[in-house]
């Protein structure tokens, strides 16, 4: 069964500093893959999306991801981050004509 | 464009009550998915439809039930509420994964936050 960990239920990161959340998924073959983002109080929003071609995908407000197939990873960067990004981070992972499975999030604080 | 309705935004229930989450999505997408949010969880997968007339079971399917008898439409039905179903709901839509890749997204509505007291 597909199946998407991410290892970190919080981070903190000073305002400025460079940004890594860790995703790992299980899967058969590769599989599409997403990150959104969850605003307090508010509904997820698309970061980026990965289906094939560049493993180096670029996203909305300044993040992109790396997918690497011999690690089954999926990691979301942003090189400086900025005091309104402290939100939630899903990672979620899905394979052709199929549902969407989401990870259980990893809380992103900034420190100023 | 209104994308992910979700109503009501906001209920109370007492235990035993029953109640009808409606998602309505104007994107002619073919998936519907309804979600449960707890603190610590994420999003947990509760059922989903992948067309008019079809459901399907996700991850915590029990105590709940949905319909999807619009293409437009996807309810989630609570018959007998218990306070272990205190929770955000979430519904997305999409198109069906394996289209055109610049179309497949899941849109989110904004959440219900259901309180079982």
């Amino acid at each position: 069964a597909q199946s998407v960990t991410q290892p970190d239920i919080h981070i903190t990161v000073s305002e400025g500093a460079s940004l890594e959340l860790r995703c790992n998924y299980s899967y058969g073959a590769t599989p599409y893959l997403f990150w959104y983002v969850q605003s307090p109080g508010q509904g997820l929003q698309l970061l980026l999306k990965y289906f094939s071609g560049d493993t180096l995908v670029q996203g909305i407000k300044g993040f992109e991801a790396e997918f690497k197939r011999s690690q089954s990873s999926f990691n979301l960067r942003k090189p400086s981050v900025h005091w309104s990004d402290a939100a939630e981070y899903f990672c979620a992972v899905a394979r052709r004509d199929d549902k969407i499975i989401f990870g259980k999030g990893t809380r992103l604080h900034i420190l100023p | 464009n209104a994308g992910v309705t979700q109503t009501p935004k906001f209920r109370v229930l007492k235990t035993g009550q029953s109640m009808t989450l409606l998602c309505a999505q104007d994107m002619n997408h073919e998936y519907m998915y309804w979600y449960r949010q707890d603190p610590g969880m994420g999003l947990r997968l509760i059922h989903y439809s992948v067309g008019e007339g079809t459901t399907a079971k996700g991850e915590v399917p029990d105590g709940y039930n949905v319909s999807r008898l619009k293409k437009q439409n996807f309810l989630l039905g609570l018959e007998s509420a218990a306070p272990s179903q205190t929770s955000v709901y979430f519904c997305a839509s999409s198109y069906s994964l394996g289209g055109s890749a610049e179309n497949t997204e899941a849109f989110f509505g904004q959440g219900t936050r259901l309180t079982v007291v």
